[in-house]
């Protein structure tokens, strides 16, 4: 059964990056595709991309100036970087296995990622 | 982008009754709809799929139908433990979207 375990700063000033790690554990990453989602406090679910085990990506237009999703197969990770944070990014983040154009399954257990000066 | 809305946004529900949640979507996405539970503190979690598909392991009282544009979720005899926000998500096209949410309270 995949497990996806992921880590992270928690803590960011305005201008810097977020940077997060999706670890799979017990599957490959061969075969799908591999997503970043987000909810901030109080909203509902935002898409923010996804990489496919090849290695194309495909991003929100709305975060796609700021955002790089990176594939490392040596280590069955994939990663998030986003760039010139605000207080608006103040979310949970999570990651999920993407099936492709389909559903999301399983998602990791989120992280709390706070931005403040 | 696909814009998808959901309704009711909250609803009060006594244990045993039956929930229905609708998700209309902005423009013709075939079966291409998933509903998802979120709970506090908790990681969503997949319950239909491909619009009436149950994912293994939810429970029989979950059920999904529609295609096109209008879809709905349906809880048969609410338990206790249904209590959660939910969600649908559309994977026609990206950007992949969510609906707004329908928070489920137990009275």
């Amino acid at each position: 059964q995949v497990q996806l375990q992921q880590w992270g700063a928690g803590l960011l000033k305005p201008t810097e990056t977020l940077s997060l790690i999706c670890a799979v554990h017990g599957g490959s990453l061969d075969g799908f595709y591999w997503s970043w989602i987000r909810q901030s406090p109080g909203k509902g679910l935002e898409w923010i991309g996804e990489i496919s085990h090849s290695g194309s990506t495909n991003y929100n237009p709305s975060l796609k100036s700021r955002v790089s999703i990176l594939l490392d197969t040596s280590k069955n990770q994939f990663a998030l970087n986003l760039t010139s944070v605000t207080a608006a990014d103040t979310a949970v983040y999570y990651c999920a296995r993407d099936w492709g154009l389909s559903w999301f399954d399983p998602w990791g257990q989120g992280t709390l990622v706070t931005v403040s000066s | 982008e696909i814009v998808l809305t959901q309704s009711p946004d909250f609803q009060s529900v006594t244990p045993k009754e039956k929930v229905t949640i609708t998700c209309r979507a902005s423009q013709n996405i075939g079966v291409s709809l998933h509903w998802y539970q979120h709970k506090a503190d908790q990681s969503p979690k997949l319950l239909i799929k491909y619009g009436s598909q149950s994912f293994s392991g939810v429970p029989s009282r979950f059920s999904g139908s529609g295609s096109g544009t209008d879809f709905t979720l349906t809880i048969n005899s609410l338990e206790a433990e249904d209590a959660a926000t939910y969600y649908c998500h559309q994977s026609f096209s990206v950007p992949l979207t969510f609906g707004g949410g329908t928070k489920v309270e137990i009275k």
